[in-house]
């Protein structure tokens, strides 16, 4: 079966450059996540998307951004990046009508 | 504010043998979904069992299987039989559409050994 697919799987960048992430759903999923997790951390809630409208917003920063596209896929956009943005980003998806999340593998934010 | 706890930062089993991961959760609400999911060495996040708030039957998916008590607001998770691969950090989540918009809120995780 179909998963989430991230890309990409890993990025380095330097302080006060501009990161973007990119996630694609499981086909026919509306509803996309995207979630932060710092080392040793549990997964922390960003922002999310329905039927590319913003659903809901955690605890993300002003410098970041996202949007969801007419194909479903989501970009999360992080700009002056900072030492503690460094985190394995996640996006997840689901049905709103099913409520359970399946989660891609991830993208591993590296800033130096 | 829903939160989720798990009180076990670090467990360890004898493969073949049965372990039981603890999870209490905060909430008013009386309709949520609560979940297990797994993080292996990859970090990878893998779902494990699902249990809606409605269903007063414990879900099971093979060797794992869950204690919901919803009056405790307890969610635990036994995992028997257990095998080198089940080695993880297991996070509890849990998720209320109405009033948290879908989003999981996780607790702080559960290592758990598996020993050969």
């Amino acid at each position: 079966a179909a998963g989430v697919i991230q890309s990409p799987r890993h990025l380095i960048k330097e302080k006060r450059e501009t990161a973007t992430l990119k996630c694609y759903p499981i086909p026919r999923h509306d509803t996309v996540y995207w979630y932060q997790q710092g080392p040793g951390q549990d997964p922390q809630f960003l922002i999310s998307f329905y039927e590319k409208m913003q659903s809901d917003k955690g605890s993300i920063p002003d410098r970041f951004s996202a949007q969801q596209f007419s194909d479903y896929h989501s970009e999360l956009n992080m700009s002056s990046l900072e030492l503690g943005d460094s985190a394995l980003y996640f996006c997840a998806s689901s049905l709103v009508s099913q409520e359970t999340q399946y989660f891609g593998p991830g993208t591993r934010l590296l800033v130096l | 504010a829903q939160t989720v706890t798990q009180s076990q930062p670090e467990m360890s089993v004898q493969e073949a043998e049965t372990v039981t991961l603890s999870c209490t959760y905060d909430t008013s609400e009386n309709n949520y979904y609560l979940f297990w999911y797994k993080q292996p060495p990859s970090r990878q996040m893998i779902l494990v069992i699902r249990q809606e708030a409605y269903k007063q039957q414990n879900a099971t998916e093979n060797r794992f299987s869950v204690n919901f008590q919803k009056a405790a607001k307890s969610f635990s998770l036994k995992i028997s039989d257990s095998q080198l691969g089940d080695t993880a950090m297991y996070f509890c989540a849990f998720m209320n559409p109405r009033t948290s918009g879908g989003k999981l809120i996780f607790g702080q995780g559960t290592e758990l050994s598996v020993k050969p």
